[in-house]
């Protein structure tokens, strides 16, 4: 059965470093997410991504987040400077269609010291 | 009012038994609807769709209520691998955001 892959599964990091977080969504998708969720709260919406373009973000999505389809399969988010309160699990997700089921890949656990 | 609410449990029920709960949503454009079950630290996993019919999968009936903006979950012949966060799950807009509730805890007990 395909499924999303992300990578690393965990990334310690430095206040203030870029962080690259990557994804290979399921093959057939075309849209694309990022969602965030810190230690012990809900599962947070970052972006929405579909034909190589942001199509909604959400206020945590800032100046620093940027996302990128550099190739046909990989999907990332880069974190340009990273904050203490960045430190979540991040989830790549992907779907055929905007209003149809999403399929969460693994997560990220970023860890911010 | 929060976006999606949801009780959050925990839910002890014994090995067998069933259990319902449900949640609330606040945005009456909402078109999509799903459960998603959770376990500890790892990816929402799909459980199923909801639509307004009601609809059913296997031990697991899911129903939305449009009018009170509110989805149910039932589970039926509980078993101790059911145990998880149940996460109800509401898509907003075409461009398929999602708004998570906290999370419904349910532990099944031997």
């Amino acid at each position: 059965e395909p499924e999303v892959t992300q990578t690393p599964s965990h990334q310690v990091t430095q206040m203030g470093q870029e962080v690259i977080l990557r994804c290979v969504p399921i093959s057939n998708h075309l849209y694309f997410y990022w969602y965030r969720q810190i230690l012990g709260q809900k599962v947070e919406f970052l972006v929405s991504f579909y034909n190589n373009e942001i199509s909604e973000k959400s206020e945590i999505f800032d100046d620093q987040f940027s996302v990128e389809r550099p190739d046909g399969s990989n999907f990332t988010l880069k974190i340009r400077s990273t904050k203490l309160e960045d430190s979540a699990m991040y989830f790549c997700a992907s779907s055929t269609q905007g209003r149809v089921e999403q399929f969460f890949g693994p997560g990220t656990r970023l860890t911010v010291l | 009012r929060k976006e999606v609410e949801q009780d959050p449990g925990p839910f002890n029920v014994p090995e067998g038994a069933t259990v319902a709960f449900n949640c609330t949503y606040s945005n009456s454009a909402s078109q999509s609807f799903f459960w998603y079950r959770q376990d500890c630290r790892k990816e929402p996993k799909l459980l199923m769709s909801v639509y307004s019919s009601g609809n059913e999968d296997g031990r697991f009936t899911a129903q939305l209520n449009r009018a009170s903006q509110y989805i149910s979950l039932l589970i039926r012949d509980s078993k101790l691998s059911d145990s998880a966060t149940y996460l109800c799950v509401v898509n907003v807009d075409s461009w398929g955001k999602l708004q998570f509730g906290a999370g419904t805890q349910v532990v099944v007990t031997p």
